[in-house]
C-alpha cells in the first residue's frame, strides 16, 4: 500500500516551458488536491477534484491546469512556467471531500529559471 | 473566510523541555480542527485530530484540545524529544466547503540535544 505517490521528486524548468506533475493514491479516495508550499504561507491550494470526473479551482489555480484521469490519478500542468511557480508541490487525497484528514504525497520540489 | 492563525516561528528547545505551539481559527461553521507535522524532505502527515468542542487529539505524547469559547487549539507535549524536530501545521476542515482545508503558516521546532 504505496499510499499517495508524486513523479518526479524534483524538476528544474526555463521560464516558458510546460511539464506535468503526475500523482497517484491506492486507497479508492474519492477527493483528490494539489498544493503549493511556498515559505511562511503554508499550504495553498491549487486545484481539487471532489469525485472522478469532476475538478474545480483552489485558492491559487491562475498558470495550472488538472486532469483527473481516473479515480487514482490526478495531475497538474504547467502550460508556461514562471519563476513565481517555484515552489513544492503536495498532491493529497482523502475520502470525502470536506470530511478532514487528507493523506499527502511526498513533494515535487520545482524551480523555475 | 474561514482561516487558521499559529504561532510565528522558529521554536527552538532542549530535549525534555514543555512545547507549547499556539493555534487559534475563525469559522463560521463547525470546523474540524487537525495538527499535522513534517518531517525533512517529507510531505504532511496527519498527527491528531478533534472534530468537536472539547475533544482532545492526542498521539505521540502530543495533545490539543479544541477549544471553542476562545476558538483555540493549541499544541502540547510534555517532554520533547530530537526527533520531534518538524515543521507543524495547524488546519481546519469545514464540512460546507468543498475547498475543505485550510493550513497555517508552520511552526518549524528544532529540539537540541
Amino acid at each position: 500500500n504505496a499510499g499517495v505517490t508524486q513523479t518526479p521528486k524534483f524538476q528544474v524548468l526555463k521560464t516558458g516551458q510546460s511539464m506535468t506533475l503526475q500523482c497517484a493514491q491506492d486507497m479508492n479516495h474519492n477527493s483528490m488536491y494539489w498544493y503549493r508550499q511556498d515559505p511562511g504561507m503554508g499550504l495553498r491550494l491549487i486545484y481539487y477534484s471532489a469525485s472522478e470526473g469532476t475538478t474545480d479551482k483552489g485558492e491559487v489555480p491562475n498558470g495550472y491546469n488538472v486532469s483527473r484521469l481516473n479515480k487514482r490519478e490526478f495531475s497538474l500542468r504547467l502550460e508556461s512556467a514562471a519563476p513565481s511557480q517555484t515552489s513544492v508541490y503536495f498532491c493529497a487525497s482523502s475520502e470525502i471531500t470536506g470530511q478532514g484528514e487528507q493523506y499527502f504525497g511526498p513533494g515535487t520540489r520545482l524551480t523555475v529559471t | 473566510g474561514d482561516s487558521v492563525t499559529q504561532m510565528e516561528g522558529p521554536v527552538t528547545l532542549s530535549e525534555e523541555a514543555f512545547l507549547t505551539i499556539n493555534c487559534t481559527y475563525t469559522a463560521t461553521g463547525y470546523p474540524s480542527l487537525f495538527w499535522y507535522v513534517q518531517y525533512p524532505g517529507e510531505g504532511l502527515q496527519l498527527l491528531l485530530k478533534a472534530t468537536k468542542a472539547d475533544d482532545k487529539g492526542s498521539n505521540k505524547g502530543f495533545e490539543a484540545t479544541y477549544r471553542k469559547e476562545t476558538t483555540s487549539f493549541h499544541l502540547e507535549k510534555g517532554s520533547v524529544q530530537v526527533s520531534d524536530s518538524a515543521v507543524y501545521f495547524c488546519a481546519l476542515s469545514v464540512t460546507y466547503n468543498n475547498n475543505d482545508m485550510r493550513f497555517g503558516a508552520g511552526t518549524r521546532l528544532t529540539v537540541k540535544p
